[in-house]
This record gives C-alpha cells, structure tokens and sequence, in this order.
C-alpha cells in the first residue's frame, strides 16, 4: 500500500540554521508534490509545489528538491525563525480528475533562540 | 476575508447521534475536497467535488458518511449514527480546479463524539 514517511519526531534547530525535513515515499508513482504548513488549531497552508520533472524549486527562503529515483523530497527553510515553528506537511499527488492530496503525517519544527 | 470558511468549528455529538459540518469555499473555486484529520496524523481524504458533482468518495469510511455540493458552491458533510472513532478534525480544501493546484484549507471542525 501507499506509505509516505515523515520525521515523526519534532526537529528542533536554533534560529538562523537551516532546516531540512525529509518526506519518503513508497508504492507511489506522484505527479507532484506539495509542502503545506500546519499551525495548531488551524488548516494548513500551501507553500510549494514541485512536479516530478523537476528537480528544485525555491521561493524566498525555502526550497523544496524532488528525486522520484530515490522517492525523496527535502524540504529546506534557510535562516530559520522562531516565527517559522509549525508542522509541516508533504502531501502527493496524481493526475486525474480528482486530484487529491495523499499526505505525510507531518513534522514539527521548533526553532528555538 | 475570502478565505474557506467552515462552521461549527467545534461540536459535541453524543453517541448515535447525527451531525452536518458545513464548507464555504473560495467564491470560484471549481474544486472541493473533504479530509479528516486525526490527532498527530496528516489530512486523510475523504471525497472530491467538481463543481456539484461529486467525482470520487473513495476515502468516505462507511456509509454513515455522506456528503453533498447541489449548487456547486457550498458542501455539507453529514455523519449519521456517530461513533467514538468519527472523533477527528474535519478540513474542507478547495482549489481553482483539478490538476496541481493549490488548495486552500479552511480551519475545520473539530468533532467529538462521547
């Protein structure tokens, strides 16, 4: 069956390091990806997409590198803020008419002063 | 503001009773999907729309879960007869249309069933 594996455990880092979070996937043939942040009580929230014949893909201080070889996406925030502490979310999905999300469970980042 | 909107954002339901969580999408927005969200987890879907009709519900664990969209625009996720593992957060997404677009979650509602 269909996996995607996230770090379950919380990924602490001090403010102005890189983080990098890691989503894994298995039995899975994805189209694209997204990366979605997750704050506590609310929806999340979309913020980057990358297709399967990319690569990489950047926007401000992240960026996001996709390889279907070894079914591997790493999410990277430079220059970490306490501000950026959330869970983040890969989510995969297909072509098709119903385009759904199929997520990761998720990883809480906390970055710390 | 113009975001996805859903109501109520909590609810108690005992058990056996039914429940109806509402969605309002982004004014336009062709595409809606239902996910159900439990503790620690990611979203799990639940059922898709375009437009009115709905095109998979292939993530609806039983049929006590039913879920409609008449006028294309606003959706009603109805729970009969609830059980004690219906408790979750439920999201409602949409999006401009099918394909790799980007969806827009609303803030959900957080169902427990005693």
């Amino acid at each position: 069956s269909q996996k995607i594996e996230q770090n379950s455990e919380a990924l602490n880092i001090q403010e102005g390091k890189t983080a990098t979070l890691t989503c894994n996937y298995t039995n899975y043939s994805p189209a694209y990806l997204q990366w979605y942040r997750q704050d506590p009580g609310r929806g999340p929230v979309f913020l980057l997409l990358i297709r399967e014949n990319e690569k990489e893909k950047r926007k401000e201080r992240l960026k996001v590198t996709f390889d279907t070889t070894l079914k591997q996406s790493l999410f990277h925030i430079t220059a970490s803020q306490p501000a950026d502490s959330a869970t983040y979310l890969c989510a995969l999905g297909s072509t098709g008419t119903a385009s759904k999300l199929t997520f990761g469970t998720g990883t809480r980042l906390q970055v710390t002063l | 503001g113009a975001g996805v909107s859903q109501s109520p954002r909590y609810k108690v339901a005992k058990r056996g009773q039914d429940v109806a969580l509402r969605c309002d999408p982004i004014s336009g927005h062709v595409s809606l999907f239902w996910y159900q969200q439990a503790l620690g987890q990611g979203p799990e879907f639940l059922t898709y729309f375009q437009n009115e009709a709905q095109l998979d519900k292939s993530g609806l664990p039983s049929d006590r879960f039913f879920a409609e969209r008449p006028e294309g625009s606003v959706s009603t996720l109805k729970i009969q007869r609830t059980q004690q593992e219906d408790s979750a957060v439920y999201l409602c997404a949409s999006s401009l249309g099918p394909g790799d677009n980007e969806q827009f979650f609303g803030p959900g509602t957080r169902l427990t069933v005693l």
